[in-house]
């Protein structure tokens, strides 16, 4: 079965402070690997990709270990506008027809 | 902004009924994917449509339908409604058939009485 687990928190850190959280995939020909950010009752945003050798978009890292199967995501400086909650998502072929499997989502909650 | 829009933004049917979603891809987007998200759950891929053929199909009975259409528009075809139905239905729009960059639209709350 094609899954992709993460904790779904919620995950309470004051402003400021590093957060990072991880998820899981169960299917190691997995192809592609994203963060999706969604607002409370908005739609799914991308958030950055996922490569083998990391990557990095401002406070935001993502990291993918194809040998654990899991797929991290370290916030830096963590801002009040970060709350929403963090969708790990997986891809299991190089094209579109399998669709994208999300996580359930990791809740974050950025206080004052 | 995304560009791609769906209608209606909230609906309310009844179980047994027929209900039919909409979206409007962005422009130069030629691949229509659609989502099902449950309260507390992540989006559920349901089909993928892709120069008016379905491409791709996750674990949905027949009852769950869909269309594309020339303008690469689509909809979301519903029968014998559910309860389990009730979700945010999102609709997504790419080119040429990739995951890589997926734009999705702001859905449509449906709830199943």
């Amino acid at each position: 079965r094609k899954e992709v687990e993460q904790d779904p928190g919620p995950f309470n850190v004051p402003e400021g402070a590093t957060v990072a959280f991880n998820c899981t995939y169960s299917n190691s020909a997995s192809q592609s690997f994203f963060w999706y950010r969604q607002d409370c009752r908005k739609e799914p945003k991308l958030l950055m990709s996922v490569y083998s050798s990391g990557n990095e978009d401002g406070r935001f890292t993502a990291q993918l270990n194809r040998a654990s199967q899991y797929i991290s995501l370290l916030i830096r400086d963590s801002k009040l506008s970060d709350s929403a909650t963090y969708l790990c998502v997986v891809s299991f072929s190089g094209g579109g027809a399998d669709g994208l499997t999300f996580g359930k989502g990791t809740h974050l909650i950025i206080q004052p | 902004e995304t560009g791609v829009t769906q209608s209606p933004t909230h609906l309310i049917k009844t179980r047994g009924q027929q209900v039919t979603l909409r979206c409007s891809s962005q422009s130069g987007h030629n691949t229509v994917s659609w989502y099902q998200q449950a309260l507390g759950q992540g989006p559920q891929f349901i089909f993928q449509y892709y120069r008016e053929e379905e491409n791709g199909r996750g674990n949905f009975p027949p009852r769950f339908s869909g269309l594309q259409f020339p303008n690469y528009s689509s909809e979301l075809n519903v029968n014998a409604l559910e309860l389990d139905d009730s979700a945010l239905y999102l609709c997504a729009s790419s080119y040429q058939a990739t995951n890589e960059k997926l734009f999705f639209g702001s859905g449509t709350q449906l709830s199943v009485l």
